[in-house]
């Protein structure tokens, strides 16, 4: 089966820091990765994915991951974060061809930025 | 805002009684996938609808079970509730069966067990 850890559940920044979040998994073969945002009071919203190709990918709002197979990881990372990044971050990750067994979460990252 | 619409969002019932949560996927999707996020938890994948067949399923017990309508719309029924089953149900729809696409999650339903 499946897992995913996510290093940091509480994370606390100023505006204009940089922010980094970890998240490894585990299962050896081809995965599918995402990073999902859950804004206080919101749906889940995609971030970014990588499928396959560039091992660093962007998503919206400036954020971008790098994917290293070696390790197992796939770390989100903005250069300089702003107060409206405060929300609740989610690593996930699926394999393909196993699309019906769903999308396997980190416990996630409590992100708190202070102005 | 996603397309994907969920009721009630809010719930509170008894231990021991039966729910039924409805979700409406984003229009053109045929993929329905519903997931319970306990508090301070990622969600964990409960089960899968795909042309209104289940074709995946989680680590839940059978107490929990689910119906995609031809429209796609689906419903998640969970019976003979227990204290645990306190949580946020979410529901996600994407345009097919494999997951090499983005999901896109309702706002979800919170149920509360008293």
């Amino acid at each position: 089966a499946q897992s995913v850890s996510q290093h940091n559940h509480h994370v606390i920044l100023s505006e204009a820091a940089s922010l980094e979040l970890g998240c490894n998994y585990s299962y050896g073969g081809t995965v599918n990765l995402f990073w999902y945002v859950q804004y206080p009071g919101q749906h889940l919203q995609l971030l970014l994915k990588y499928f396959s190709g560039d091992p660093l990918v962007k998503g919206i709002k400036g954020f971008e991951a790098e994917f290293i197979k070696s390790k197992f990881s796939f770390n989100l990372r903005k250069p300089s974060v702003q107060w409206s990044d405060t929300a609740e971050y989610f690593c996930a990750v699926n394999a393909p061809g196993g699309g019906a067994d769903g999308l396997t979460f980190g416990k996630g990252t409590h992100l708190i930025i202070q102005p | 805002e996603t397309g994907v619409t969920q009721s009630p969002t809010h719930l509170i019932k008894t231990r021991g009684q039966q729910v039924t949560l409805r979700c409406s996927s984003q229009s053109g999707h045929n993929t329905v996938s519903w997931y319970q996020q306990a508090l301070g938890q990622g969600p964990q994948f409960i089960f899968q609808y795909y042309r209104e067949e289940e074709n995946g399923r989680g680590n839940f017990p059978p107490r929990f079970s689910g119906l995609q309508f031809p429209n796609y719309s689906s419903e998640l029924n969970v019976n003979a509730l227990e204290l645990d089953d306190s949580a946020l149900y979410l529901c996600a729809s994407s345009p097919s069966g494999q997951m090499n696409t983005e999901a896109f999650f309702g706002q979800g339903t919170r149920l509360t067990v008293v």
